[in-house]
């Protein structure tokens, strides 16, 4: 069974750095698949921000390109965030998933972490 | 890349069937039939209902369908029932430069 588990503050300063990590178990990162970050504004929906491969190739979300930084570490089987110069706008519960190369789409959610961000 | 447009709620009767729509364009859903579907119930984590247009994971109830038509996706509920009550997102594929891109969300309500 496959499980993704979100970790990281909870709370971040403006014009800081958001960091998040995924821990994965019941799956290999290195055995293939690409594995995402969403997040979701309170009461709002879903926005895709970025996937990595086991290779470390990337793709990111072009409105938060600019910000984003996916990393992947295989020994750990965990895939990280890093979200720049936050402001309260980023203020969302953030998703790991695992999603399917060539298809685009997300099987297996890790439960979520609110990240706020304030002063 | 705008989000797709949903509308903001359904709603239907138990037993009865509703059906969501996606609507996108030419440069998402309407060019690749790589849409999916996720239910959400509150404070829960998105769950997938629907990948490529119409195929449903295993242990998806069959009473969850997918379809497309141009540039709209649509998912069917049939035979509604309570614990179908939930927020719905669609997704497609964008291209290789947006990627991919969710809807915007319909809240589903069992009368």
């Amino acid at each position: 069974q496959v499980q993704l588990q979100e970790s990281g503050p909870g709370l971040v300063k403006p014009s800081e750095t958001l960091s998040l990590t995924c821990a994965v178990s019941g799956y290999s990162i290195s055995s293939g698949y690409y594995w995402g970050w969403i997040r979701q504004p309170p009461g709002k929906g879903l926005e895709w921000i970025g996937s990595i491969y086991h290779s470390g190739s990337t793709y990111y979300n072009p409105s938060l390109k600019s910000r984003v930084t996916i990393s992947v570490d295989t020994s750990k089987n965990q895939f990280s965030l890093k979200l720049s110069s936050v402001t309260a706008a980023d203020t969302a519960v953030y998703y790991c998933a695992r999603e399917h190369s060539s298809s685009y789409y997300f099987d297996y959610w890790g439960q979520g972490t609110l990240v706020t961000v304030s002063s | 890349q705008s989000a797709l447009t949903q509308p903001a709620s359904v709603s239907g009767s138990p037993g009865q069937s509703i059906t969501i729509s996606c609507t996108g364009t030419s440069s998402d859903v309407g060019s690749y039939n790589l849409v999916s579907w996720y239910q959400q119930h509150p404070g829960k984590a998105p769950k997938l209902m629907i990948y490529e247009v119409s195929k449903r994971p295993s242990g998806v109830s069959n009473r969850f369908s997918g379809s497309k038509s141009g540039n709209t996706a649509s998912l069917t509920i049939s035979g509604l029932q309570a614990e179908d009550e939930a927020d719905y997102y669609c997704c497609s594929y964008a291209g290789s430069s947006t990627f991919e891109v969710f809807g915007t969300g319909t809240k589903v309500t069992v009368l």
